[in-house]
């Protein structure tokens, strides 16, 4: 089955600055890679998602970059505010597959 | 769109009990699918569900869990005989399909605890 590591599992970086969490993934069949941000005591919600036909994807301070050679892909968030402060899983899964596989998540933290 | 329903939110169980999650998925979706979530740890996949039929349980223990979505009314997860491993965040969530079968939006989940 897939398997999906993610990297690093606790990030923190002051307010403006970049961030970046990176996903790899074992599967050649796996081609939606969702990103999911978590805040205490809350559900996953989905905040930006790619295709394996593209390799780049943008919305607004979030883009996404995939590699399907290397099997990995990337979350990065520029101009990082403290409201960006939650855990965010990556996923990946196979086109009406009906289950993700996710990583173990990334506590970010944003420091004012 | 009040989007994906769960409930209880917060359920206390002693050892033994049953335990019993709710979901109805958002308004236009048919397809269910329940993950668990321990304590700082990631997603984890247990089953997938249309209406009156399981599509994939590969992730559900093979004892004392189960799940249903029926014709009528919300999908339930069914832990019978709970044990304090079973704490932990149920989430629902539910997707169109069957183009977009992947797209989840989640529920804001059951947090179960087993005394």
């Amino acid at each position: 089955g897939e398997n999906v590591e993610q990297h690093p599992s606790t990030l923190s970086v002051q307010e403006g600055d970049s961030a970046v969490i990176k996903c790899t993934y074992s599967d050649s069949a796996s081609n939606y890679f969702p990103w999911y941000k978590q805040e205490l005591g809350k559900g996953p919600q989905l905040i930006i998602d790619i295709r394996s036909n593209v390799g780049e994807k943008k919305d607004q301070r979030i883009a996404v970059t995939l590699n399907k050679t290397a099997k990995h892909f990337s979350l990065h968030i520029t101009e990082t505010q403290p409201e960006d402060s939650a855990v965010y899983f990556c996923a990946a899964s196979g086109t009406n597959a009906g289950k993700s596989t996710f990583g173990d998540g990334t506590t970010l933290t944003v420091k004012p | 769109n009040a989007g994906v329903m769960q409930n209880p939110r917060h359920l206390v169980r002693r050892r033994g009990q049953e335990a019993r999650l709710r979901c109805s998925p958002m308004k236009g979706h048919s397809h269910v699918y329940w993950y668990r979530q321990l304590p700082e740890e990631g997603l984890k996949f247990m089953v997938y569900l249309q209406k009156e039929n399981i599509i994939d349980e590969s992730g559900m223990p093979k004892e004392r869990f189960s799940a249903e979505f029926p014709k009528e009314g919300p999908s339930i997860l069914r832990i019978q005989q709970v044990v304090r491993g079973d704490s932990a965040a149920y989430f629902c969530a539910s997707s169109r399909g069957p183009q977009e079968a992947n797209v989840l939006t989640f529920g804001a989940g059951s947090r179960l605890t087993v005394l």
